[in-house]
C-alpha cells in the first residue's frame, strides 16, 4: 500500500470548515483513499473513501486531485465533537486488504 | 445502525495467564480483523480472518495468539500466556465485502499485571 503524509496537528474554530490534507504521491491505479478518525480511546471510525472522483456523505467531503497524488478531507462545519486524530490511508480493495495506520493529524476544534 | 461489539471493555489479567477477548461483528459481514494499539502508539494490524481461516497475519501475531469464530456470531482473540508488553487496546473490525470499509468496535483495554 502507498504511504501517506499528513500534518501532525491542525486547529479549527467551531463552525468553520476543517480542511485536512493528505499526500499520497506513490498511490497506484487500483488503490483507494480512506479516511478514519479516532476520538480519544475509542475505536477508529470510518468517515469516507474514494478512488478518483470527489465523494460526499453526511459526515464529510473528500476531494482527490486529478493526478490522485493528494487529497483533502473537508468537515464543512466543525464542532467540538470533531476533535480527534484523523487518518488518511491508501489501500487496494482486493482480497483481505488490511489497514496500515500512520500517526494521522490531530485536529483540535476550539470554541 | 449496526455496530461491532466488543467485550469486556476492560480486562485485567496476571502475567502468564490466558485471556480471551470477544467480538460480535456486524451480522452480514464476511471479513474479520483484530488490531491493537499500545498506549500512545499507532494502531497496528494483527490478523485477518475470512471463510473460517486466517487470511493474513502480522509479525506481532505469533504462536501465543489465536483467533476463532466458534459460532455464527462471535469472533475471539486468545492470548495463551500473556506478557507485560501485551497491555494495549485491542480493536475488532469487520467488513462486508471487498468494496466496503472496515468498521471497528470500541475496543477492549487489556492490562497485564
Amino acid at each position: 500500500d502507498a504511504k501517506t503524509t499528513q500534518p501532525p496537528s491542525m486547529d479549527c474554530a467551531e463552525g468553520r470548515a476543517a480542511n485536512l490534507p493528505c499526500n499520497h504521491s506513490t498511490i497506484s491505479g487500483n488503490e483507494y483513499v480512506y479516511w478514519y478518525r479516532q476520538i480519544h480511546s475509542q475505536g477508529p471510525q470510518y468517515i469516507i473513501h474514494g478512488l478518483k472522483n470527489n465523494e460526499t456523505n453526511e459526515m464529510a467531503s473528500l476531494i482527490i486531485t486529478e493526478d490522485r497524488k493528494s487529497s483533502t478531507l473537508i468537515l464543512p462545519h466543525a464542532t467540538l465533537r470533531d476533535t480527534a486524530v484523523y487518518y488518511c490511508i491508501v489501500r487496494g480493495n482486493s482480497g483481505y486488504s488490511t489497514l496500515t495506520f500512520g500517526k494521522g493529524t490531530m485536529l483540535l476544534v476550539s470554541p | 445502525e449496526p455496530e461491532v461489539t466488543q467485550t469486556p471493555s476492560h480486562q485485567v489479567t496476571q502475567m502468564g495467564q490466558e485471556v480471551i477477548l470477544r467480538c460480535v461483528p456486524i451480522s452480514n459481514h464476511l471479513y474479520f480483523y483484530w488490531y491493537r494499539q499500545i498506549l500512545g502508539q499507532k494502531v497496528e494490524f494483527l490478523v485477518s480472518f475470512y471463510n473460517n481461516e486466517i487470511s493474513e497475519k502480522s509479525e506481532i501475531f505469533d504462536d501465543q495468539f489465536s483467533v476463532e469464530r466458534p459460532d455464527g456470531s462471535n469472533f475471539t482473540l486468545k492470548i495463551r500466556s500473556t506478557k507485560l508488553e501485551d497491555s494495549a487496546m485491542y480493536f475488532c473490525a469487520s467488513r462486508q465485502d471487498s468494496n466496503q470499509p472496515q468498521h471497528f468496535g470500541d475496543g477492549t483495554r487489556l492490562s497485564i499485571l
